[in-house]
This record gives C-alpha cells, structure tokens and sequence, in this order.
C-alpha cells in the first residue's frame, strides 16, 4: 500500500544550527508534497509545499527539496529557534486529493 | 478570525454513547476533511467533502457519519463508541483538490 515514511523519528539540534528533516515516500505517482509542523496540543500548521515538477522551493528560514529519482522529501530549516520544536510531518498527494502523511519526526531545540 | 474551529476540544465519554464533533471554516473553502490522530501521532484521512458532496471515504467503520449542511461546515457523528474510537480528531479544509490543507486545532476524544 502506500506510505510515507521519516528516517528518524527524533532530531536534536542546538540553537543556531541548521535542521534537515528526511523523509521518503513510495508513490510515484504522488506529485504534490506538503511539510507541516504540529506542536504540542495544536493541529498541523503548513509550512511549504512543492510540486513534482520542481525539485527545490524556499520560504522564510526553510527549504523543502524533492528528489524524485528516489522518492525523497526533505525540510532544511536554517538558524534553528527553540520555536521551531515541534513534531514535522511529511505529505504526499497525488490525483485522489488523498494527503497520506508520514510518522513524524520530533525536533528538539536546546540553547 | 479562527480559520477552521472545532467543537468541543476535549470530550470524555462512555463506551456506547453516540457523540458529535462539529467543524467550521470561514476561508471559503469548498473541500473539507475529517483525520484521526492516534496515540503515536500517526494522522490518517477519514472523510473528506467537496461542496457538501462525499468525495473520500476510507474504511472508516458505519458508526462514523460525517454531514454536511453547507460548505464551511462538516460535523462528524460517532454511534456506539468504542474505547479504540479515543483519538485526535483534526477537521481541515483546502481551497480545492491537490492544495494546501488547513487544519482545526482538533478535538481529544476519550472513551472509557
């Protein structure tokens, strides 16, 4: 079936530094992907998206790139903040309008 | 100037009662959508709705009834609640198919 999956389910990270959050997924048929941010006791909060006919899209502090080749998702976040701890979750979309969301991956901030 | 609200925010419950969670969003969205949240975060689609049309329905038990009155709205009714029922439950909304997904801030739903 299908499913999307992170490599680690857990990244610490100090202050200042830069995050890359990993994910894959197995659809290739999927050809719209969403990076949220969910923190504790809220619901998701979008952050990026990208589609498949790119491979690199930036916003405020973080970049989502896409490597299709091996159906790869990632979310950089630069200058890391305590803010930015949360749980990530990676989404793929293809034309079911379905979002099949990955495991999650906590981030950690510590000063 | 909430964009997706839910009601209630926390519902604690008996196993067997029949119980509602409502949703309301003011974007002017036309698709909205019912997710479950587990205990290990792992978020799934339930519903979702185009115009207060069905559009997806995973394998969601028939105790699950999501209604539509009108497109800023999509409630979801629970029959016979079970303890595996206690969840997360996140309404969301999208401007249309293959766009971002906007999400309430969820409803804790314990069943003992």
């Amino acid at each position: 079936g299908e499913s999307v999956g992170l490599h680690l389910p857990t990244l610490s990270v100090q202050e200042g530094d830069n995050s890359i959050i990993n994910c894959a997924y197995s659809n290739s048929a999927s050809d719209y992907f969403i990076w949220y941010k969910q923190e504790s006791g809220k619901g998701p909060q979008f952050i990026i998206d990208i589609r498949s006919n790119m491979d690199k899209r930036q916003g405020q502090r973080v970049t989502v790139l896409l490597n299709k080749t091996v159906k790869h998702l990632s979310l950089q976040i630069a200058a890391t903040q305590p803010g930015d701890s949360a749980v990530y979750f990676c989404a793929e979309c293809s034309n079911t309008d379905k979002l099949i969301f990955g495991t999650g991956t906590r981030l950690q901030v510590f000063p | 100037d909430t964009a997706v609200s839910q009601t209630p925010k926390y519902l604690v419950t008996q196993m067997g009662n029949d119980k509602s969670i409502k949703c309301e969003q003011n974007l002017g969205h036309d698709t909205m959508y019912w997710y479950k949240q587990d205990s290990k975060k792992f978020l799934k689609i339930m519903f979702s709705y185009n115009n207060k049309e069905l559009i997806i329905n995973e394998t969601v038990p028939n105790r699950f009834s999501p209604k539509s009155p009108d497109k800023a709205h999509l409630n979801l009714h629970i029959n016979s609640l079970e303890l595996g029922d206690s969840a997360v439950y996140f309404c969301a909304s999208s401007p249309g198919q293959g766009r971002e997904q906007y999400f309430g801030p969820g409803t804790r739903l314990t069943v003992t």
